[in-house]
């Protein structure tokens, strides 16, 4: 049992290329999240997915692209990067949307935009 | 809006000593809520959760009571390790979102 897995763990771009985080989870989960960590800032949420074929708008959206086509796979899309979305990125899961299910978390893709 | 207050850090001890880590929350309805820890270089961790008032999350001699009275979840250990350093999440879950503090770094030195 894998559970949340995330690649690459780093990157680096340039400004201005494109690029996809991929995220996979075996555990069956309904809800998958995308967040971002920046120093200071905590955990901002990016995009969420309450199933396959659902997806919605975090605190954070602009720039980033997600979709769900499957309940395992969540992936990020950095449409054009800027050097602002240099960032540490962590896709989460949890079982389902209800308040009471907690988040498994993968372990981060560092990504560099220079 | 939903919101999460944590106390800022970093945070020093001494190992054996107490912890407590402030957190406050402002949130609408009944959410669950939540400590995670992140060691470095990894993701966060859950470390435990109260889903209800009154209710109290213990895990690794970690624990921390839901109090909705002053909408807190202060996190607490009787006696610290050097292994317990890492940082630590206060997070809300309302509804189908989750809600993170800025998270508190702990650094306990034997």
């Amino acid at each position: 049992n894998a559970g949340v897995t995330q690649t690459p763990k780093f990157q680096v771009l340039k400004t201005g290329q494109s690029m996809t985080l991929q995220c996979a989870q075996d555990m069956n989960h309904e809800y998958m999240s995308w967040y971002r960590q920046d120093p200071g800032m905590g955990l901002r949420l990016i995009h969420y997915s309450v199933g396959a074929g659902i997806t919605d708008q975090g605190e954070v959206p602009n720039g980033y692209n997600v979709s769900r086509s499957t309940t395992e796979d969540f992936p990020l899309r950095l449409l054009s990067a800027a050097p602002s979305q240099t960032s540490v990125y962590f896709c989460a899961s949890s079982y389902s949307a209800e308040r009471y299910t907690e988040a498994f978390f993968g372990q981060g893709t560092r990504l560099t935009v220079v | 809006g939903d919101s999460v207050t944590q106390m800022e850090g970093p945070v020093t001890l001494s190992e054996e000593a107490f912890l407590t880590i402030n957190c406050t929350y402002t949130a609408t309805g009944y959410p669950s809520l939540f400590w995670y820890v992140q060691y470095p270089g990894e993701g966060l961790q859950l470390l435990l959760k109260a889903t209800k008032a009154d209710d109290k999350g213990s895990n690794k001699g970690f624990e921390a009571t839901y109090r909705k009275e002053t909408t807190s979840f202060h996190l607490e250990k009787g006696s610290v390790q050097v292994s317990d350093s890492a940082v630590y999440f206060c997070a809300l879950r309302p509804g189908n979102q989750f809600y993170f503090g800025t998270g508190t770094s702990l650094t306990v030195i034997p």
